[in-house]
């Protein structure tokens, strides 16, 4: 069981084009899901915190009007990278946290999405 | 959150017991120390999570010492497929996030 789902797992996009992830928890309801970003050789970054129908919370430094979050359902989250550049390439990962959840129940990760833009 | 610290490398012989140490000496008492991994492109594996108990489940054992200041994790019989990235992560917070360290990067070898 808990099970995150993301797609695409990889995608290539020209630069200004804007690329769609989607994240999914496949058997629980997840209030919250996290963004996190990833460089190569580098740890997990949080970008931003998404509640279901309500705004997103982003990090310091993470643009908002860029990375455009949308959580409209239990089960769904997405991000969309807009208006992409090459510095934007990256690995994009998303967690969820189960609706009933404490500190003492795991965060569960989808298996990422490799973003090229060229 | 209270930070951790870990060694940024080790190694481990295949087979033999992986023992790979964390220090939190600010760790709050209602904050629970996490262990996931990662092993390279994909999304991180959660392993493992205590409070002050020691615990052990199917995949590894979380021993915790007494003051909670330090734990370490123990794969007792490390594969090739065990080599990966490793965060020891103290949780806590009002939204229940987790922060990412450095890990540790572990190498079994043959």
């Amino acid at each position: 069981g808990a099970v995150v789902s993301q797609h695409p797992s990889w995608v290539i996009c020209k630069s200004g084009t804007s690329v769609k992830i989607e994240c999914r928890s496949l058997d629980f309801q997840a209030t919250t899901m996290f963004w996190y970003r990833q460089f190569p050789k580098q740890s997990l970054m949080l970008m931003a915190t998404s509640n279901e129908g309500s705004k997103a919370t982003y990090e310091q430094g993470v643009e908002k009007d860029k990375f455009l979050i949308n959580h409209a359902s239990l089960t769904l989250s997405t991000l969309t990278v807009t208006s992409a550049h090459p510095e934007d390439s990256s690995f994009y990962i998303c967690s969820a946290l189960m609706e009933w959840s404490s500190y003492n129940s795991p965060l569960h990760f989808g298996n990422g999405t490799r973003l090229t833009v060229t | 959150d209270a930070k951790t610290t870990q060694p940024p490398s080790m190694d481990c012989a295949e087979g033999r017991a992986a023992n790979l140490p964390c220090n939190h000496s600010t760790i709050s008492g209602n904050e629970y120390v996490y262990w996931y991994r990662q092993i390279h492109s994909q999304g991180p594996q959660y392993i493992i999570h205590g409070l002050k108990n020691n615990e052990t489940n199917e995949m590894a054992s979380l021993i915790i010492t007494e003051d909670r200041k330090s734990s370490t994790l123990i794969l007792p019989h490390a594969t090739l497929r065990d080599t990966a990235v490793y965060y020891c992560i103290v949780r806590g917070g009002s939204q229940g996030n987790l922060i990412f360290g450095k890990g540790t990067k572990l190498s079994v070898k043959p």
